[in-house]
């Protein structure tokens, strides 16, 4: 298995408070992601990672921020948590994600967050 | 704007038969697609992939086919064990893109 470890795995906050979730590898890999699953939306991308320092936002990136600063660590920040981003949160890796050289991604087992 | 459609929320198949899920997607830009698997409580691991020069790619009892005129994608298990009982993503990527599109997920279920 790819060592990726999502840190806290369980988590409920109130509406309004900060929240940070992270998201550790061993793997060395270039390329990071988080993706929230939500029952009838499957999972969707927020941002993502190509590098140190270089980030890029997904689909669904509005509330939500990030941070690399390190090649084994990515940080998802929800600077002002709502009911709407209660979620399950997956962190992946990829050394060089599909679209480049057909490479797949490997999921951490997720966290999961309730703003109540 | 869903690019990565599945057919069917949810599965039910008998022990040894065959599975088949599906997924539609509308970017003909695609050239690139996977299907994973996620069971409760875990992350999703991957089961088999496909590039769009080929139409069919098997893997022991996972085969995946694509019909690129019909911009369609299924996986075909076959024999279904109770094992497989899981929700399956198909995923699809674009020549030079980093970013992966996932599909809602569908929900196999093999009894028995």
């Amino acid at each position: 298995d790819a060592g990726i470890t999502q840190s806290p795995r369980h988590k409920v906050t109130e509406t309004g408070t900060p929240v940070t979730l992270r998201c550790h590898q061993t793997e060395n890999h270039r390329y990071m992601y988080w993706y929230r699953q939500d029952p009838g939306h499957g999972l969707r991308l927020i941002h993502y990672s190509y590098g140190v320092k270089d980030t890029d936002k997904g689909e669904v990136s509005d509330g939500y921020s990030v941070s690399r600063s390190k090649t084994e660590d990515f940080l998802l920040t929800l600077e002002s948590a709502t009911s709407s981003q209660t979620s399950v949160y997956f962190c992946a890796i990829s050394e060089s994600p599909g679209g480049v050289t057909n490479e797949k991604l490997f999921f951490g087992s997720g966290t999961q967050l309730s703003v109540l | 704007d869903q690019q990565v459609k599945k057919n069917s929320p949810s599965l039910s198949v008998q022990e040894g038969r065959i599975s088949i899920l599906n997924c539609d997607y509308t970017n003909s830009m695609f050239d690139y697609f996977l299907w994973y698997k996620k069971y409760p409580a875990e992350g999703p691991t991957f089961l088999i992939s496909i590039s769009s020069i080929k139409d069919k790619n098997e893997d022991g009892r996972f085969t995946v086919f694509l019909n690129k005129s019909a911009k369609h994608l299924s996986l075909h298990i076959v024999p279904s064990q109770p094992g497989d009982s899981a929700v399956y993503f198909c995923a699809a990527s674009q020549g030079g893109s980093e970013k992966l599109v996932f599909g809602k997920g569908m929900k196999l279920t093999v009894n028995p």
